[in-house]
């Protein structure tokens, strides 16, 4: 299973734009990136998935290089309500296939 | 649509003593999973379950802890005799796609 290494932690203001990069040299030909949140005494929530090139939706995109060995989460305008910990995930839908939570990146937004 | 229902929210027991959690997942979805996470770290995956049938339950603590689904809907999970490693929170989670799983609210378990 691929890992993903990505930092522990971020600051920001509101307003701004926020990026937050993982790395996952190992990734799978059949693997998705997943990006989640978490809100203190929540679950995870699903925020975001690509395989390749841009995705976009309401709340976040995700940038995916050509060799797909990283991706990038950018959260436009953050606000104090995205304080979260943001995990990124690689995995495929096979049968049986867990995907496994590293730490995460803490990321503080500030007014 | 309804999320992921777990229940009780939070859970305060002694040492050696049982305790049992349950979950009901999105209807409609036949994957379940159980994690484990503890203050400062990601969720650690305890079992997963496609319908009623275990797909993978090999980081579960099998001398204490079970979980069962039954009718492949419901599912609870037991913890007996409870260790004070054991404080956490206990997060069900179901999909569709095990790549986009939903999590429920969790349970926060502490041991004393």
């Amino acid at each position: 299973l691929a890992k993903t290494t990505q930092p522990i932690s971020m600051d920001s203001y509101e307003g701004q734009e926020v990026n937050i990069t993982c790395s996952h040299n190992n990734i799978a030909t059949n693997d998705y990136i997943t990006w989640y949140q978490q809100f203190p005494s929540q679950g995870p929530r699903f925020i975001i998935q690509g395989y390749k090139t841009k995705v976009t939706n309401e709340v976040a995109s995700l940038f995916i290089p050509a060799d797909r060995k990283s991706s990038t989460l950018s959260l436009p305008r953050v606000s104090l309500s995205d304080t979260a910990v943001y995990y990124c995930l690689v995995g495929s839908s096979g049968a049986g296939t867990a995907l496994i939570f590293g730490k995460g990146t803490t990321l503080s937004v500030s007014s | 649509e309804a999320g992921v229902a777990q229940s009780p929210r939070y859970k305060i027991i002694e040492k050696r003593q049982s305790v049992a959690f349950w979950c009901n997942p999105i209807s409609g979805h036949a994957t379940l999973y159980w994690y484990q996470q503890i203050l400062g770290q990601g969720p650690k995956l305890l079992i997963q379950f496609q319908n009623n049938g275990v797909v993978d339950d090999s980081q579960l603590p099998k001398d204490r802890f079970s979980a069962e689904r039954l009718k492949g809907v419901d599912s609870t999970l037991k913890i007996q005799p409870a260790k004070l490693e054991d404080s956490a929170v206990y997060l069900c989670a179901s999909s569709l796609d095990p790549t986009a799983q939903y999590f429920g609210p969790g349970t926060r378990l502490t041991v004393l």
